[in-house]
């Protein structure tokens, strides 16, 4: 099992693009996330799904879209990235609100 | 609402014991702590759920108190394997699909 995984690893992107991070897991797991983690701050739940079709908002859902269309996909997208975007973006997979399996992450710079 | 965490920073020397404690404001039904070594993603460490019930890492031990809303994660004899940030997260209620994260307790272990 590759677990989760993430693409790209590193972007730079320029400000006023748009990007989407991928994000698949191969466990079959209902519920997946998406975190920002800044320098301190710890981590920032973004969206979360729990289960394909079913979406909701976390604690920072502005500037930022999501889709569950399958089990194992859960992509974001940036619209209009701002500096203020500039972040380590961390997945996660999880079979039931319990114990959360993390990605590698993406490194994303907007200058 | 994010819990607290303290202290903010340890450093201790190899064989040395840590505590770290997680405080929230509100009621919790669980607590979840993982720990991130620098530049990799969050590792699971352990659950706590109101009514006692643990899981998690063997070495490393974790207290729950419901009443007073805190948990702390108890590190003894640390290795120094052991150095990274520690996080906990919390959820409210069973029927909780995400959790909140801490800001982080970064641990250094000396040799």
């Amino acid at each position: 099992n590759a677990g989760v995984t993430q693409t790209p690893k590193f972007r730079i992107l320029k400000i006023g693009q748009s990007m989407t991070l991928q994000c698949t897991q191969d466990m079959n797991h209902n519920y997946m996330y998406w975190y920002r983690q800044d320098p301190g701050m710890g981590l920032k739940l973004i969206y979360y799904s729990v289960g394909a079709g079913i979406t909701d908002k976390g604690e920072v859902p502005n500037g930022y879209n999501v889709s569950r269309s399958t089990t194992e996909d859960f992509p974001l997208r940036l619209e209009l990235a701002a500096p203020s975007q500039t972040s380590v973006y961390f997945c996660a997979s999880s079979p039931g609100g319990d114990t959360q399996y993390f990605g590698p992450g993406t490194r994303l710079t907007v200058l | 609402q994010q819990p607290v965490q303290s202290p903010q920073a340890v450093i201790l020397r190899e064989g040395e014991d840590a505590v770290i404690n997680c405080s929230s404001s509100k009621a919790l039904y669980s607590v979840h702590w993982y720990r991130q070594k620098h530049g990799e993603a969050p590792v699971f460490l352990m659950i706590l759920l109101k009514g006692g019930e643990q899981k998690g890492h063997e070495k490393i031990s974790a207290s729950f108190n419901e009443k007073k809303q805190q948990s702390s994660l108890y590190l003894t004899a640390s290795q120094l394997s052991y150095s990274g940030t520690y996080f906990c997260g919390t959820a409210g209620g069973y029927r909780d699909d995400k959790i909140i994260f801490g800001k982080g307790t970064r641990l250094h272990i000396l040799p």
